[in-house]
């Protein structure tokens, strides 16, 4: 079992529409958890840190399910802007492990 | 600004001729990574750098070496770079994540093309 999974997608929604992407991993001691974005061709750039309690910031709500080991990025009224790849990431007791990504397209 | 600086950006080497990618930081942090992320694919962590303290992950080949001369600058050198190690190499640095949920901050990257 790889240590961090998600759908590669492509996810392609219109502009305004909800996403959700979910992430998974494997690790229990596994201890903080991000998603990341990247952009074709660029560097991954961090989106927001995940929280046991769930986060939010704007239009992206983060959570994070413990017992079950996965992590989730819901992005509502979707914007052309957000065209891109995003990463979960996981930080076991060894550095950050990245997921594939989860390709998204947002279409006018 | 505070930042992560990788040169050159793009590097072409012929099959076989060693190249060295540069990665300088201005952040102070004193933990380092390099990463090879090849088309599709995660990024795949070839070490790390807590201070001077060197980690190799266990499958990084060793083709692939790294010096780390000061805080601020770290070195990822391919003694002879083969065809399958053309990929984007990014250069990232955080604070001691032992320490506190830090996140990495990454440089533009480097994408390396064999010939």
């Amino acid at each position: 079992r790889k240590e961090v999974e998600q759908d590669p997608g492509p996810f392609n929604v219109p502009e305004g529409a909800t996403v959700a992407f979910n992430c998974t991993y494997s690790n229990s001691a596994s201890q903080s958890f991000f998603w990341y974005r990247q952009d074709c061709r660029k560097e991954p750039k961090l989106l927001m840190s995940v929280y046991s309690s769930g986060n939010e910031d704007g239009r992206f709500t983060a959570q994070l399910n413990r017992a079950s080991q996965y992590i989730s990025l819901l992005i509502r009224d979707s914007k052309l802007s957000d065209s891109a790849t995003y990463l979960c990431v996981v930080r076991t007791p060894t550095p950050l492990v990245f997921g594939k990504g989860t390709r998204l397209s947002v279409i006018a | 600004d505070a930042m992560v600086i990788q040169n050159p950006r793009y590097q072409v080497t012929q099959f076989g001729k060693p190249v060295t990618l540069s990665c300088s930081q201005t952040l102070n942090h004193n933990v380092m990574y390099w990463y090879q992320q090849k088309s599709s694919q995660a990024p795949k962590l070839l070490f790390h750098y807590y201070d001077k303290d060197f980690n190799n992950e266990a499958d990084t080949p060793d083709n692939f070496q790294s010096r780390r001369p000061n805080t601020s600058f770290c070195f990822l050198d391919i003694r002879s770079p083969g065809l399958g190690d053309a990929a984007m190499y990014l250069c990232a640095t955080s604070r001691d994540p032992r320490r506190g949920a830090y996140e990495q901050y990454f440089g533009p990257g480097t994408r390396l093309t064999v010939t």
